[in-house]
């Protein structure tokens, strides 16, 4: 059973450039979640899909985009890169977009660097 | 302030011993609790839910909820060196929607020495 997968693990871009980090879902989950983590601080919520729709956004700047496909998969994209993006994105996926009784599992996550 | 706090750390407890670990949250609406650990390089990882006011308990962990106070807390039993992680506290708050997001607190790092 695989679990929540994140491609690519890791990846350096410079200041101004966009980037496209991917996710496959647990099976049988169609919700998924992005949380942006800065080192040594939680996870921030940047926002979640459900249904091909952006069902809730975080305080995230719309250079902070995404998309659901129908088989459930999700990508984020982030436009005109900062130094200040650089972080751990994690993507989460759930049965359903009420968490309160289908809780989060989480992708091993995407290291980004900016410079 | 911050929507979810947890105690300052690292804590730092000797093998066997207990390790409290604290969390208060601000929004009075938030409807489920979560601890979530994570070990270094690695993805948070659940391993409480609680969603009612008292105590549960899985293991040699319990979780504690007290809305009233807007407090939860994780005791760990019996502590091991392989529970030496940070860990987040986690507050799900539907904010009027139907739809949830999980606002975490910024983690404690544990250390259980041998």
């Amino acid at each position: 059973d695989a679990g929540v997968t994140q491609s690519p693990t890791h990846l350096i871009k410079t200041r101004g450039q966009q980037v496209t980090l991917r996710c496959s879902p647990k099976s049988g989950h169609d919700t998924v979640s992005w949380y942006q983590q800065a080192l040594g601080q939680g996870p921030q919520f940047i926002f979640q899909y459900y249904e091909e729709e952006e069902r809730q956004r975080g305080n995230f700047p719309d250079r902070f985009s995404g998309h659901q496909f129908p088989n459930y998969s999700s990508e984020l994209n982030v436009n005109a890169l900062l130094l200040g993006d650089s972080a751990l994105y994690l993507c989460a996926s759930s049965q359903g977009p009420h968490a309160y009784n289908s809780p989060l599992h989480f992708g091993n996550g995407t290291r980004l660097t900016v410079t | 302030q911050k929507e979810v706090e947890q105690n300052s750390g690292p804590l730092s407890v000797p093998e066997g011993a207990i390790a409290s670990l604290n969390c208060t949250y601000s929004d009075r609406g938030s409807q489920s609790f979560f601890w979530y650990r994570q070990y270094s390089g690695k993805s948070p990882e659940l391993i409480m839910s609680i969603y009612s006011n008292g105590d549960k308990e899985d293991g040699r962990f319990t979780a504690q909820l007290n809305k009233a106070s807007q407090y939860v807390s994780l005791l760990i039993r019996d502590s091991q060196p392989s529970d030496s992680a940070t860990y987040l506290c986690a507050v799900l708050n539907a904010g009027g929607t139907s739809y949830g997001k999980l606002t975490f607190g910024q983690g404690t790092i544990l250390t259980v020495h041998p």
